[in-house]
């Protein structure tokens, strides 16, 4: 059972490059969500899914962009890296969320980023 | 908005003791469900215990138990006979509707 997979695991982008992070899940599971994880702050919302064609804005997009062609993807695109998102990137997915029972995220291992 | 507060950044313990780490959350709906993540070194984020609001009796998973305070919007996490693999960031989240908060992490040492 793969999960969730997420590629890279680790990146270094210069300031004003692009690049996307994958994330792929194999649970045909319907909700799928990028956060970011700066030390001492948890997790923040990037952007989720909640079906193919669908996205909407967590708490912290600006800067970032996702789509949702398939239900196994779900892309993060960095347009104009700043070194503000150098952070840790998890994808995470969920096969039922506001109904029960509700058995919580699958998570990928994480992408380290570092914009230099 | 929908808040979760772990006060604790870092806990210790003596292997075999037990050990409590706090979170508080605050939600306006009835319906939610709580969640501890343990984040190991390794990064990846593994599910420890959930808790469903409209249950009463506390969650338990072999040496991870609850202590779910709906009233106080309370939810610590209980590790019983703490081992040397239980070292690692807990995460305490929250979930309604669509998204989960989380809270900032309490680091877990566990001595020897």
């Amino acid at each position: 059972n793969a999960g969730v997979t997420q590629t890279p695991k680790f990146r270094i982008l210069k300031i004003g490059q692009s690049m996307t992070l994958q994330c792929t899940q194999d649970m045909n599971h319907n909700y799928m969500y990028w956060y970011r994880q700066d030390p001492g702050m948890g997790l923040k919302l990037i952007y989720y899914s909640v079906g193919a064609g669908i996205t909407d804005k967590g708490e912290v997009p600006n800067g970032y962009n996702v789509s949702r062609s398939t239900t196994e993807d779900f892309p993060l695109r960095l347009e104009l890296a700043a070194p503000s998102q150098t952070s840790v990137y998890f994808c995470a997915s969920s096969s039922r969320v506001g109904i029960k029972p509700n058995y919580g995220y699958t998570f990928g291992s994480g992408t380290r980023l570092t914009v230099v | 908005a929908q808040t979760v507060t772990q006060s604790q950044p870092e806990m210790s313990v003596q292997e075999a003791e037990t050990v409590t780490l706090s979170c508080t959350y605050d939600t306006s709906e009835s319906d939610y469900y709580l969640f501890w993540y343990k984040q190991p070194p390794s990064r990846q984020m593994i599910l420890v215990i959930r808790q469903e609001a409209y249950k009463q009796q506390n969650a338990t998973e072999n040496r991870f138990s609850v202590n779910f305070q709906k009233a106080a919007k309370s939810f610590s996490l209980k590790i019983s006979d703490s081992q040397l693999g239980d070292a690692a960031m807990y995460f305490c989240a929250l979930n309604t509707g669509n998204q989960f908060y989380f809270g900032t992490g309490t680091s877990l040492t566990v001595i020897p």
